[in-house]
Formats: structure tokens, C-alpha cells, sequence
């Protein structure tokens, strides 16, 4: 299958500081992705969807200027996380899809993230 | 607006032995696919079977297959000659038209040797 990498794997950083997020697409164009949050032992929960050169939609309660993505090509989208803090602590994977709804999403590794 | 529900939070099973995972969803869609994601303890998603709500046919893939109740909204995956490397949790899935996945709270899957 399509390969989706995700870097970096882990992050700590300290309180107020920012942290930036990569997804890229090995092998494939990816005309959307995804980012989800998902707590210990919970679901992935979807914060936002990222078309090539358009704004991100971010889902409701998410705050955008806090999460910014960027989806500047076809094979990288970020995720930058402003003024982190403790609370922002979680597990955020991205995933990307080539062409239609039913087609298959690859997702990449996952970010731990640690704000201390 | 989709959403998709998993009741069972934890199954175990015993190696060779089959489990069914239950799955029922709601959606406005008329067009929408079904998906069943495994996210092992590497916490790496991975597909494990799709289901086009157009077509009546069951999905199946190897020892995974499905079984898809339209009128009723459900979509339940069954796993036979359990493995232990089938220890994962597993997620139900569903995407609108846009292509938004919504996942179900996830079961989590024990196969005992």
C-alpha cells in the first residue's frame, strides 16, 4: 500500500514554545489529509481536513489559530501547534487520501507529543 | 452528520477461534462507505476491510469479512482462525461524501494463545 511518514515520531517541548508537525506522501499525490488527536485508549477524533492550496476546515471546537495546517503541496501537509501547553499533550496522526471518498486513507506513524 | 457506534469495548478470544466485533452507525448519506481500521500496539492504522453501501455483497478479506445490514445500519466484522498478531484495537469507520472518516470508540481485541 501507499506509504504516508510522519516526523517526528516524538516531541517534547517546553511550555509556550511551538511545535511543528510534517505528513507527506511517499508515492502518491494526496489531494486531501486529515489530522485526528486521539487520547490513551480513546478513538481518533478528526481536528481538521486540508486540501492542496486551500484553506484548512477544521472541526467545531477546534481552535484553528492554535492548530495551524498548511497544505502547501500535493505530498505535505503541517500541523503547527502555537503556544503549547500541557493540555495539548496527545497523540496526533495525519492521514491522506488520493482521489475519492471510498478509496483507501494511509495514515502515518503518529506524534506523541509532550508539552512540559 | 455521521456517527458510528461500538458497543463492546474489549473481546478476548482464543487462538484459531472466530470473534464478531459489532458496529451500527447512522448517516444522511445516500452515498457512504463502511471501513474497519485495526490499530495494533505500534498504534500504526491499518486497513482492514471496506464496504461500498451500494453494493449488497458482504466484503471479505482472508480471514476478515463483514456483515453489512443496511436497513439496519449495522456493519459487523468477523475474524476467524483468530491469530495472535490480530491483538490490536479495532476501529469502525464510516466517510461521507466528502470523505471525512467518523471512528467508532474502537474495541479492543485479546487473542490468547
Amino acid at each position: 500500500g501507499a506509504v504516508v511518514s510522519q516526523h517526528p515520531s516524538r516531541v517534547i517541548c517546553k511550555s509556550g514554545t511551538s511545535v511543528k508537525i510534517e505528513c507527506r506522501s511517499l508515492d502518491f499525490q494526496a489531494t486531501t489529509m486529515f489530522w485526528y488527536r486521539q487520547f490513551p485508549k480513546k478513538s481518533l477524533m478528526l481536528m481538521a481536513t486540508s486540501n492542496e492550496g486551500s484553506k484548512a476546515t477544521y472541526e467545531q471546537g477546534v481552535e484553528k489559530d492554535k492548530f495551524l495546517i498548511n497544505h502547501a503541496s500535493l505530498t505535505l501537509s503541517t500541523l503547527t501547534v502555537t503556544s503549547a501547553h500541557p493540555e495539548d499533550s496527545s497523540f496526533y496522526i495525519c492521514s491522506a487520501r488520493a482521489a475519492g471518498p471510498g478509496t483507501e486513507a494511509f495514515f502515518g506513524q503518529g506524534t506523541r507529543l509532550t508539552v512540559v | 452528520a455521521q456517527t458510528v457506534t461500538q458497543s463492546q469495548p474489549e473481546m478476548s478470544v482464543q487462538e484459531a477461534e472466530t470473534v464478531t466485533l459489532s458496529c451500527t452507525y447512522d448517516t444522511s448519506e445516500n452515498n457512504y462507505y463502511l471501513f474497519w481500521y485495526k490499530q495494533p500496539p505500534s498504534r500504526q492504522m491499518i486497513l482492514v476491510i471496506r464496504q461500498e453501501a451500494y453494493k449488497q455483497q458482504n466484503a471479505t478479506e482472508n480471514r476478515f469479512s463483514v456483515n453489512f445490514q443496511k436497513a439496519a445500519k449495522s456493519f459487523s466484522l468477523k475474524i476467524s482462525d483468530s491469530q495472535l498478531g490480530d491483538t490490536a484495537m479495532y476501529f469502525c469507520a464510516s466517510t461521507d461524501s466528502w470523505g471525512k472518516l467518523q471512528f467508532g470508540a474502537g474495541t479492543q481485541v485479546v487473542v490468547t494463545p
